[in-house]
């Protein structure tokens, strides 16, 4: 059984703070790797998506991909309040997606 | 942007029932996921579908579900008797091509059956 884990939370970090998630897959042949956003009542976001070992930045977002580790996580620099969501891990391998249970984060203000 | 738009958005449903959710996309996909979240769970894929045929589906997507593409404007999600336990958010994802196959979730469309 192909599995993405990731711990539920809820991660609480204060604004203005790194706030670092993490996942992990167990199907060696995931080959992409992928972070969305999810608020409450709403559709996942893809916020980031890293597919070679090492990190991978876009703004505040840095993905870090260790495929030896079978492990991938998302810092999140300057945590604002609006970055308080559930951040979901995706693996794939052909083409569909699996899915972690999502990582809930709160960003105090 | 999601490059789908999803009717209805809430569906509410009699046990029992036949629902069918819609999936319009906005460019010309040919290739589509289905994905189903149940309040509070992860994200599952169901079935994905590419040039009117299913491509692969998981053990979820049993012969209660089919999906077809009516015409050439939407592609839809047919659950034949729903069951308490397929109240969930339902996503349409368009394949958008490139190497990396990232997925762009479309609004979903939420089943509830009572």
């Amino acid at each position: 059984q192909k599995e993405v884990e990731q711990n539920s939370g809820p991660l609480s970090v204060p604004e203005g703070a790194i706030a670092s998630l993490n996942c992990t897959y167990s199907d060696r042949g995931s080959q992409s790797f992928f972070w969305y956003r999810q608020y409450s009542g709403k559709s996942p976001e893809l916020i980031m998506s890293i597919y070679s070992n090492g990190d991978k930045e876009d703004g505040r977002f840095t993905a870090q991909l260790n495929k030896a580790s079978q492990y991938v996580s998302l810092l999140i620099r300057d945590s604002q309040p609006s970055d308080s969501a559930t951040y979901l891990c995706a693996a794939s391998g052909t083409y569909k997606y699996i899915f972690g249970t999502g990582t809930r984060l709160k960003v105090l203000a | 942007e999601p490059e789908v738009t999803q009717t209805p958005s809430h569906q509410v449903t009699q046990m029992g029932q036949e629902v069918i959710l819609r999936c319009v996309p906005i460019s010309n996909h040919l290739y589509f996921y289905w994905y189903r979240q149940i309040l509070g769970q992860k994200v599952e894929f169901l079935v994905s579908f590419y040039n009117n045929e299913i491509s692969e589906k998981s053990e979820i997507f049993d012969d209660q579900f089919s999906v077809e593409r009516p015409d050439g404007s939407n592609f839809t999600l047919k659950i034949r008797s729903t069951k308490l336990e397929d109240s969930a958010m339902y996503f349409c994802v368009p394949r958008t091509g490139g190497s990396y196959n990232e997925q762009f979730f479309g609004p979903g469309t939420r089943l509830t059956v009572l």
